[in-house]
């Protein structure tokens, strides 16, 4: 099955304590991308990657990083995590031609305290 | 940055037609997009536009736009209550920077 999947989907953490939330697609897509979710404001782009090795920034990129080392999974690293981070992270995949339709994945949710 | 807005709320009777409306500032927009999230779920593509066209029909889904005033708008025909969700309408340039609205959650009354 044609899928995005993402790890954990559920995450309580303290402020500082670095974390990873994995995704990996198994479509063979070449963009892959980070969103956050907050009530009122929609997904806002975090990160977003072209191909391997090939990120970029989005949005709101302070106080995340990303990479791409292969085609597959696209982490999103929160080095030192506050408050304010606290959100529902979704990724997506596409194959980043016409008509650039991202599939999701099912979502993170993550409470920093 | 660019922006796209939508209205937050609408409510519709079952049988009724709903219409969810998004504007956006990016005037060089290439795709514009309308996405369902279920509670619970991620995002699932509905539709998406093409920016040199200006209505686009898939079955109960009627998307019109209107790229002088950058405004683009979702009319679900026959609205039932599985259609109860947010919509989230979104725009590209050629696919690397994605801007979406806040979404407008769509209440079914039966």
């Amino acid at each position: 099955e044609a899928q995005v999947t993402q790890n954990p989907r559920y995450l309580i953490t303290v402020t500082g304590k670095k974390l990873t939330v994995t995704c990996s697609q198994n479509m063979n897509h070449e963009y892959m991308s980070w969103y956050r979710q907050d009530p009122g404001l929609g997904l806002r782009q975090i990160y977003y990657s072209m191909n391997v090795e090939v990120t970029d920034k989005g949005d709101v990129p302070e106080g995340y990083k990303v990479s791409r080392k292969e085609k597959r999974n696209f982490p999103l690293i929160l080095e030192s995590p506050s408050p304010n981070q606290t959100s529902l992270y979704f990724c997506a995949s596409s194959k980043g031609q016409d008509p650039y339709e991202q599939y999701f994945g099912p979502g993170t949710r993550l409470t920093v305290t | 940055g660019e922006d796209v807005e939508q209205s937050l709320f609408l409510s519709v009777r079952e049988g009724d037609s709903s219409v969810i409306n998004c504007t956006y500032t990016d005037s060089s927009s290439t795709y514009l997009y309308w996405y369902k999230q279920e509670p619970g779920a991620g995002l699932q593509l509905l539709t998406y536009i093409f920016s040199n066209m200006d209505m686009k029909q898939d079955q109960r889904l009627t998307v019109l736009l209107n790229k002088k005033d950058k405004h683009l708008s979702l009319r679900i025909a026959d609205t039932q209550t599985g259609d109860s969700a947010i919509y989230f309408c979104a725009e590209t340039n050629y696919g690397q920077n994605f801007v979406f609205g806040p979404g407008t959650r769509l209440s079914v009354l039966p």
